[in-house]
């Protein structure tokens, strides 16, 4: 059974660099079937696709969002990480990571629970 | 970038009722790109539909999805007390997209 965990500060402060780190178990990220990916969710609001990544380190940004994100794979530790730069109190949200099957259609099938991160000072 | 428009926003039903969910497309897209998602209060999002219409692993026959030119649709037949949440149409091909949301309620 897969399981994703993200991990990472709850609090940033505005201007800085917001990281988060998703651990993968019950699968290997290297596997050649599965995307891996990040989407977030302001309280009360929708969903936002942020970034995708292949284990090879092929990458797919939002365009809105693409020149502060960074999507990055670590196979020996089975995770992957999410980095964006510049936070305002916008970016406050619940961040997922997820995970799709590798074909250009297939939606994410698998969530990790979510975690909050507030953008304040 | 294709934007979705879900309708309506809310839905006050009963259960044991039918529930009809509506996504419309800015512009043509494959039938193949169109997935549905369930989520219930403090929980992620749930795969329920994929490709218009075809139910994600255990997911019940209640569930179900088709499409109309630009406007997708989901529904459920009978509304169960667990039914009652937020659901979002997702375009899966790149720029990757989501609709605002319609949320069931009682």
């Amino acid at each position: 059974q897969l399981h994703l965990q993200e991990s990472g500060p709850g609090l940033v402060k505005p201007s800085e660099t917001l990281s988060l780190t998703c651990t993968v178990s019950g699968g290997s990220i290297k596997s050649s079937s599965y995307y891996w990916g990040w989407l977030r969710q302001p309280p009360g609001r929708g969903l936002e696709w942020i970034a995708t990544s292949y284990y090879n380190g092929n990458t797919y940004y939002n365009p809105s969002l693409k020149s502060r994100v960074s999507i990055s794979v670590d196979t020996s530790k089975n995770q992957f990480s999410l980095k964006l730069t510049s936070v305002t109190a916008t970016d406050t949200a619940i961040y997922y990571c997820a995970r799709r099957l590798y074909y250009d259609t297939s939606p994410f099938d698998s969530w990790g629970q979510g975690t909050l991160v507030t953008v304040s000072s | 970038e294709i934007v979705l428009t879900q309708s309506p926003g809310t839905l006050s039903l009963s259960p044991g009722e039918r529930a009809t969910l509506s996504c419309r497309a800015s512009q043509t897209i494959s039938s193949s790109s169109l997935a549905w998602y369930q989520q219930r209060r403090g929980q992620a999002p749930r795969l329920l539909v994929y490709a218009t219409s075809n139910r994600a692993t255990g997911i019940p026959d209640r569930f179900s999805g088709s499409v109309s030119g630009t406007d997708f649709s989901l529904t459920i037949s009978r509304l169960e007390p667990e039914d009652f949440a937020v659901y979002y149409c997702h375009h899966v091909t790149l720029p990757l997209t989501f609709g605002g949301g319609t949320k069931v309620e009682i």
